[in-house]
Parts: C-alpha cells; sequence; structure tokens
C-alpha cells in the first residue's frame, strides 16, 4: 500500500495568517497521464470530509482561491494564503493513484 | 445526496449491515465506496462497487467484506462479518469519480457501535 504521511499534524494559526501542510508519499504519485493523483480533504467537527483539491492542484467547485495544491511525485503541499473561521477542522491528503486508495493521518488546524 | 443507515449497535461475531441510499441522482454510471472512521482516528477506505456490481476490496478487510448494489432501489450496502470492538466507527458512504481519482460527495456518516 502507499503510505502517506503528513505533517504538522496539529496547526495553531491566526485568522488571517498563512497556513501550509505537508504531506508526503511512500511512492511517486505521478500517473503517465501526467498527472499528480493527490486529493486534500477537509473534516469539520461533526461533518463528513468534504474535497478541497483533486489532482494535486484543481480546487473542487465552491472551493475558495485561498486554497492551494502543489508539489512533486512524492512532496505535496496544501497552502491556504489567509485562513478563515471557516477552514478550521482536520485536513486530510488522500492518493487516488492506486488501489487500496489511502490517507495521511490529518492535520487538525486549530484557532491560535 | 447519500444517507447511510443500518444499526447502531452489532453484537460481536456478528455481521454489521449498512445501505447507502442515493437521491437527486443515479447509482448508474458511478463508483461507490464505503469507508470509516473510528472515534477521534482518521479514515479506512474499504473499496468500491461498481454499478454493474464489479468490486474492488481494500486487502486488508476482503475476508470480511461484501458489497453489493441495488439499481432499483438506488442503493448501495455493505456487509462486515465477524466484527469486533475494534470495528466500532462512523461508516460513510461515497462517490467515486474514477477519471481523477477523488471522491466528490459523501453521506454524513452513522456510528456503529460493537458491544454485547
Amino acid at each position: 500500500d502507499i503510505v502517506m504521511t503528513q505533517s504538522p499534524l496539529s496547526l495553531p494559526v491566526t485568522p488571517g495568517e498563512p497556513a501550509s501542510i505537508s504531506c508526503r508519499s511512500s511512492q511517486s504519485l505521478l500517473h503517465s497521464d501526467g498527472y499528480i493523483y493527490l486529493d486534500w480533504y477537509l473534516q469539520k467537527p461533526g461533518q463528513s470530509p468534504q474535497l478541497l483539491i483533486y489532482l494535486n492542484s484543481n480546487r473542487a467547485s465552491g472551493v475558495p482561491d485561498r486554497f492551494s495544491g502543489s508539489g512533486s511525485g512524492t512532496n505535496l503541499t496544501l497552502k491556504i494564503s489567509r485562513v478563515e473561521a471557516e477552514d478550521f477542522g482536520v485536513y486530510y491528503c488522500m492518493q487516488g493513484l492506486r488501489t487500496p486508495y489511502t490517507f495521511g493521518q490529518g492535520t487538525k488546524l486549530e484557532i491560535k | 445526496q447519500l444517507q447511510e443507515s443500518g444499526p447502531g449497535l452489532v453484537k460481536p461475531a456478528e455481521t454489521l449491515s449498512l445501505t447507502c441510499t442515493v437521491s437527486g441522482g443515479s447509482i448508474s454510471g458511478h463508483h461507490w465506496s464505503w469507508f470509516r472512521q473510528p472515534p477521534g482516528k482518521g479514515l479506512e477506505y474499504f473499496g468500491y462497487i461498481y454499478s454493474d456490481g464489479s468490486t474492488d476490496y481494500n486487502p486488508s478487510l476482503k475476508s470480511r467484506v461484501t458489497m453489493s448494489v441495488d439499481t432499483s432501489k438506488n442503493q448501495i450496502s455493505l456487509k462486515l462479518s465477524s466484527v469486533t470492538a475494534a470495528d466500532t466507527a462512523v461508516y460513510y458512504c461515497a462517490r467515486f469519480y474514477s477519471t481523477w481519482g477523488y471522491f466528490d460527495l459523501w453521506g454524513r456518516g452513522t456510528l456503529v457501535t460493537v458491544s454485547s
């Protein structure tokens, strides 16, 4: 299985400040079609996960442009340019390249 | 929308059975998956079923998992056999967009507790 490792696991941030979450995969997520099969999800307390980013850098419908995804085949990053109150929760990266699809441990974005 | 349903309490060694009802759209032509999340922990992927009934299960759970689809009812189902306390979790169903490898629709989840 592809192992996904996120850091940090806890990220205290002051609203209005930027935030960055790292995700490393045990294998390259670069497909022969040229796309990196890495998604980012946000899970708010008491809710199901919601898709933020797919194929490493594509924002899902309705996701604000303060969210951006980037990185190479094994080192991926989610950045929030200015954190807002609605952004707090647990962020998960997930590889969609090879079954079984696997998630990182989650990064809890907390109010500082 | 997706809505999970089923017993909230299952006895050890029994089979957990859940249903996911899809509304506002058709099951046909899509892949559907199940996940679970133990209290305070991360997400675990069970596998997917296509609307034609073909499946791909997570090897770590394959011996205990059965997924099925009922297109007439617009439902997918999950059965997990020989449950233990370690299977206590919130269970989610989700739609998988296979072309680009992401889950775009999720149910609200249902808590299943395994206890005698």
